[in-house]
């Protein structure tokens, strides 16, 4: 079975400050993918970046990172340089990409970021 | 392109009335899902499919059936709704089940069941 944890109901953070955001995981499944989500107050769901298992490098998006540290099974999500149109709701997610999957995710209980001018 | 839609966006409900939900992709994709986000909970999975006429139970199945009859749709259907069951409902799709292949969602639908 998987697990998602993301620790933090609510953040705030400056803005033009960067933020954080925790996530960690618990998998059986040696390949896996960990995704981050961006739900704003309108409701859909936006993808933000992508982190393969068994990618050396740690994932970048913009002013999106992920800090991927496998051995600890955390995947937190940096946002340089906030904006106001950060404000949000995030989700971590995690695909195991065994061979009964089938590509399904599996989410954390999210965390609402807002960022103050 | 207009990627993954879902009718309808809003809709009440009376306990015990029964309603179908559909997503429509026109991405090709082959595997479709359906979710529910409760507040606090995230987005849990419901029902899956892995291609036309295919579909199989995910987290929380009970009290929803699906169909797949066309690649492009996924119907969702409360056959009797409960009040347990108000939530906003996610469809989406994804081309592939592994590797850089991110699921694409649809809007949400957002269920009330008095």
């Amino acid at each position: 079975a998987q697990k998602i944890t993301q620790t933090q109901p609510g953040m705030f953070v400056q803005e033009k400050e960067a933020v954080t955001l925790d996530c960690t995981y618990d998998t059986s499944d040696p390949s896996y993918g960990l995704f981050w989500y961006k739900q704003p107050s309108s409701g859909e769901m936006i993808f933000l970046i992508y982190q393969g298992s068994y990618d050396q490098q740690n994932a970048t998006e913009g002013r999106y990172s992920l800090n991927f540290q496998k051995a600890r099974k955390s995947a937190n999500l940096v946002i340089s340089a906030s904006q106001l149109g950060d404000s949000a709701m995030y989700f971590c997610a995690m695909r195991g990409d065994g061979g009964t999957s089938y590509g399904k995710l599996t989410f954390g209980q999210g965390t609402i970021l807002t960022v103050h001018p | 392109n207009a990627g993954v839609t879902q009718t309808p966006k809003f809709r009440v409900l009376k306990t015990g009335q029964s309603m179908t939900l559909l997503c429509a992709q026109d991405m090709n994709h082959e595997y479709m899902y359906w979710y529910r986000q409760d507040p606090g909970m995230g987005l849990r999975l419901i029902h899956y499919s892995v291609g036309e006429g295919t579909t199989a139970k995910g987290e929380v199945p009970d009290g929803y059936n699906v169909s797949r009859l066309k690649k492009q749709n996924f119907l969702l259907g409360l056959e009797s709704a409960a009040p347990s069951q108000t939530s906003v409902y996610f469809c989406a799709s994804s081309y592939l089940r592994g590797g850089y292949n991110e699921q694409f969602f649809g809007p949400g639908t957002r269920l009330t069941v008095l």
